[in-house]
């Protein structure tokens, strides 16, 4: 049973264009979300993050919005830069309890010259 | 670079054989957290430490053991390997569940 989905493994932009990407989750009790980008053979570096008590959180040119009734967050990258390119994981936790990251798949996400 | 050290960088063994990973958080952070990145799959939550103790754990081998020491070091034992256990390790570690986890660079596996 996944609990955290990222529907679409890859995504392409141009840059300067605005990158969006989706995810879904099915478990209600989790309070704090999380995006993570991803190099090859790196480990994940922290974008940005969003507690259930809010709507949107901003820092500089990533934007999460989180929709709590569809259960679905989305990262906006505006704009997108070649530097972004890489995969971008959400993960989902309940805060309130241990705080152990539910990660989603996967978006690869590739911002054209 | 995220605080977060692991080591050794890769491992290659064989099958049954025994290893050891190991993780030192960034100063000051309380839990740590390790987690499996197999071949197509999502990164795994396999079990978490909060000073010294064992707090949670996900789907984590009954081969699989861990523990944190009081320096808060924390060591993943793999025992028994199986070609499947051939994975990236992370270890992440943060000041409390309501923060972001900074993740070291990671520990690839290859059992053959």
């Amino acid at each position: 049973d996944q609990q955290v989905k990222q529907n679409s493994p890859s995504l392409s932009v141009q840059e300067g264009r605005i990158s969006i990407l989706n995810c879904d989750y099915t478990n209600s009790m989790f309070d704090y979300f999380l995006w993570y980008k991803k190099y090859p053979a790196e480990g994940p570096t922290f974008l940005i993050s969003i507690s259930s008590i809010k709507d949107k959180n901003e820092d500089g040119r990533f934007t999460v919005f989180l929709n709590k009734s569809a259960k679905h967050l989305s990262l906006h990258i505006v704009p997108s830069q070649p530097g972004d390119s890489a995969v971008y994981f959400c993960a989902a936790s309940r805060a309130s309890n241990t705080g152990k990251l539910i990660f989603g798949q996967g978006t690869t996400l590739q911002v054209k010259p | 670079d995220s605080g977060v050290t692991q080591t050794p960088k890769h491992l290659i063994t064989a099958t049954g054989q025994r290893v050891t990973l190991r993780c030192s958080p960034r100063s000051g952070d309380l839990s740590v957290y390790w987690y499996q990145q197999s071949l197509d799959q999502g990164l795994q939550f396999l079990i978490q430490y909060y000073n010294g103790e064992e707090r949670a754990k996900g789907n984590i081998l009954e081969r699989f053991s861990a523990q944190q020491f009081p320096d808060l070091h924390s060591e993943l034992n793999l025992s028994s390997l199986e070609l499947g256990d051939s994975a990236l390790y992370f270890c992440a570690s943060s000041s409390s569940s309501y923060n972001e986890q900074f993740f070291g660079p990671g520990t690839r596996l290859t059992v053959l």
